[in-house]
């Protein structure tokens, strides 16, 4: 298997534009994870989902963020519009069954917002 | 969910063991005790998952006393490749409720 895979690897765009982040888990995994990171605030849990539901999305900043899981095999994170305080690296994770397995990174997306 | 408590910090050298301790004093009796591994410019990366007692995997020992408010990764022999920053994270999974990251711990090793 391939891993997580997320696309694109690296973003630079403008304030006002709208950003996509793509994900593809690992077949079979049933939970699909989306995370931010930057230097003040850690790793931060955005949403995951259970078998392509959103559980709990309490971890979305702002209306400028959503989320969705149209398969079993890809997600994406919009921003729109995007801000630059929105810059950081944003990684998703999948894990096969349970909230306790192992979760399995993907590269991340390294997002810059000029 | 049981917060975590971690030092912001380590320094070691080549060669040297390092322990690296955490605190949950108010995990709750279904919590696992996990840890993850993340090198710079890459996702986490799992390294060992414990309940109670001791836990040894080919990169890891986790020491999780009785009364598990506390636990100990145990990094055996670390060379420069292992730093990275380690994160404790404690939950069960229930409740819909995801193990939280937060800050970590930055082990730095020299040689």
């Amino acid at each position: 298997d391939a891993g997580v895979i997320q696309s694109p690897r690296h973003e630079v765009t403008e304030m006002g534009q709208e950003v996509t982040l793509r994900c593809k888990p690992i077949s079979g995994h049933d939970y699909l994870f989306w995370y931010r990171q930057t230097m003040m605030r850690g790793l931060e849990l955005l949403i995951y989902f259970n078998n392509n539901v959103p559980i709990d999305d309490s971890g979305m900043p702002e209306d400028r963020f959503s989320a969705k899981m149209p398969n079993a095999s890809f997600s994406t994170l919009k921003i729109q519009p995007s801000e630059p305080r929105d810059s950081a690296v944003y990684f998703c994770a999948s894990s096969p069954t349970v909230l306790t397995d192992t979760q399995y990174f993907g590269p991340g997306t390294r997002l810059t917002v000029l | 969910l049981a917060k975590t408590t971690q030092p912001i910090s380590m320094d070691s050298y080549e060669g040297q063991e390092v322990n690296i301790t955490c605190s949950h004093n108010n995990i709750a009796t279904n919590d696992y005790i996990t840890w993850y591994q993340q090198f710079p410019s890459q996702g986490p990366r799992f390294i060992i998952q414990g309940y109670k007692t001791k836990v040894t995997n080919e990169v890891a020992s986790l020491f999780i006393p009785a009364d598990r408010k506390s636990s100990t990764l145990s990094l055996p022999r670390v060379s420069l490749s292992d730093t990275a920053v380690y994160y404790c994270l404690v939950g069960d999974g229930q409740a819909g409720t995801a193990l939280i990251f937060g800050k970590g711990t930055t082990l730095s090793v020299s040689s």
